[in-house]
């Protein structure tokens, strides 16, 4: 079975701090795409970035930057510089070639404070 | 573009009723799919369909009826309601299924069975 596992349910983070979610995978296929999703309160799903497992360097969007390592499948998220905005649930997810299916895992909840 | 739009966005039913949530985009996407959020589950795949006229099941595709009649509608069917589909349901949709597509997701719609 494929899985996505975010070990840490919740974290917190002060305004202007840097913060990494964890997550792992577990597939058998080479050939994928991972997925970090933003839920805020609002409850609309943004996706915040996305990393291609067949390229070796790590996708960044702005303040987010990802660490991927393929071998140990493992995936997290780097948030620097923490606005308030980034108050929200955040999934990871990834789906493989062939096929249709997107897997989550079941969220880290993050907390900028001021 | 509307993007991908829900109705309603919030729903009481009680056990027994059934109800049909509406699901729509215009962005000509062939894949469009159902999720279900529960606290503590991330988002769970219910049906998904590949373009109009096919529908498969997905993770928890038990008490749900789908059909894809046309490119932009895929609605939701709840047979007879149980307090365990209490939830929110996210509608999402993509130009293709897999690995280089953006899923666009819905707002949502909380449905609380009674």
């Amino acid at each position: 079975a494929q899985t996505v596992t975010q070990s840490q349910p919740e974290m917190s983070v002060q305004e202007a701090e840097t913060v990494t979610l964890s997550c792992t995978y577990d597939t058998s296929e080479n050939n994928y795409y991972l997925f970090w999703y933003k839920q805020p309160p609002s409850r609309q799903m943004i996706l915040v970035i996305r990393q291609e497992a067949y390229k070796q360097q790590n996708a960044t969007e702005n303040r987010f930057s990802v660490n991927f390592q393929k071998a140990a499948k493992s995936f997290s998220l780097k948030i620097s510089d923490s606005q308030l905005g980034d108050t929200a649930m955040y999934f990871c997810a990834f789906i493989t070639g062939g096929s249709e299916k997107l897997v989550f895992g079941k969220g880290t909840k993050l907390t900028v404070n001021p | 573009n509307a993007g991908v739009t829900q109705t309603p966005k919030f729903q009481v039913l009680k056990t027994g009723q059934s109800m049909t949530l509406q699901c729509a985009q215009d962005m000509n996407h062939e894949y469009m799919s159902w999720y279900r959020q529960d606290p503590g589950m991330g988002l769970r795949l219910i049906h998904y369909s590949v373009g109009a006229g096919i529908t498969d099941q997905g993770e928890v595709p038990n008490g749900y009826n789908v059909s894809r009649s046309t490119t932009e509608d895929f609605p939701l069917r709840l047979l007879s309601a149980a307090p365990s589909q209490t939830s929110v349901y996210f509608c999402a949709s993509s130009f293709v299924p897999g690995l280089a597509s953006e899923q666009y997701f819905g707002p949502g719609t909380r449905l609380t069975v009674t």
